[in-house]
């Protein structure tokens, strides 16, 4: 069956701008969890759904949102992008809340 | 608070065995898990410990938990140079069943 796939894979934004990434999960699978991931500092925890509910937060600013539509596809949007913004930005989706997480390839985004 | 650090690098050589360490902070813990990220590739998970479990062994795969020093590892018999990737250590920390994920070892294996 198909994996998690995240689209765009890359792009490429400016200071200011805002973006939206997306994510469909495995077919059956309910929670989807977002991470961003940079080298300094590793994966951080950005949100979880479940059945279209937030289910869970991680310490990011207001900037950061999402939802999770009834198909239990995912968005998260960044408004007003900042250079520390830049990140691999991972969807990860599971059977339920503390199922086995199985991630997609990442979105890479790079704010110039 | 909840905290979870590993040794950034690893080097070995093809044919030895790998030892990854990790050390974590939250006694709550109820499981304890190792993931593969290969290059350009998401995370894969590799295998899980529940935390009343001292060791796990799967293939060539593993895994020991110390709970009293909050300690776990993951040993890879036979180092292949496919088995290089960076490899994270995440803890289910109990309340707020959120993952709190280590910085990852690269694992660097040598012909």
């Amino acid at each position: 069956k198909a994996g998690v796939t995240q689209t765009p894979r890359y792009l490429i934004k400016t200071r200011g701008q805002q973006v939206t990434l997306s994510c469909s999960p495995i077919s059956g699978h309910r929670s989807v969890s977002w991470y961003q991931q940079t080298p300094g500092q590793g994966l951080q925890f950005l949100f979880e759904y479940f059945s279209e509910t937030q289910r869970n937060k991680g310490n990011f600013p207001g900037r950061f949102s999402g939802r999770q539509f009834s198909n239990s596809r995912s968005e998260m949007n960044v408004s007003t992008l900042e250079l520390g913004d830049s990140a691999l930005y991972l969807c990860a989706s599971s059977m339920e809340t503390d199922g086995e997480l199985f991630f997609g390839e990442g979105s890479r985004l790079t704010v110039l | 608070g909840e905290d979870v650090e590993q040794s950034l690098f690893l080097s070995v050589r093809e044919g030895d065995s790998s030892v990854i360490n990790c050390t974590y902070t939250d006694s709550s813990s109820t499981y304890l898990y190792w993931y593969k990220q290969e290059p350009g590739a998401g995370l894969q998970l590799l295998t899980y410990i529940f935390s009343n479990m001292d060791m796990k062994q799967d293939q060539r795969l593993t895994v020991l938990l110390n709970k009293k020093d909050k300690h776990l590892s993951l040993r890879i018999a036979d180092t292949q140079t496919g088995d290089s990737a960076i490899y994270f250590c995440a803890e289910h920390a109990g309340n707020n069943r959120k993952l709190i994920w280590g910085l990852g070892t690269s694992l660097a294996v040598n012909p």
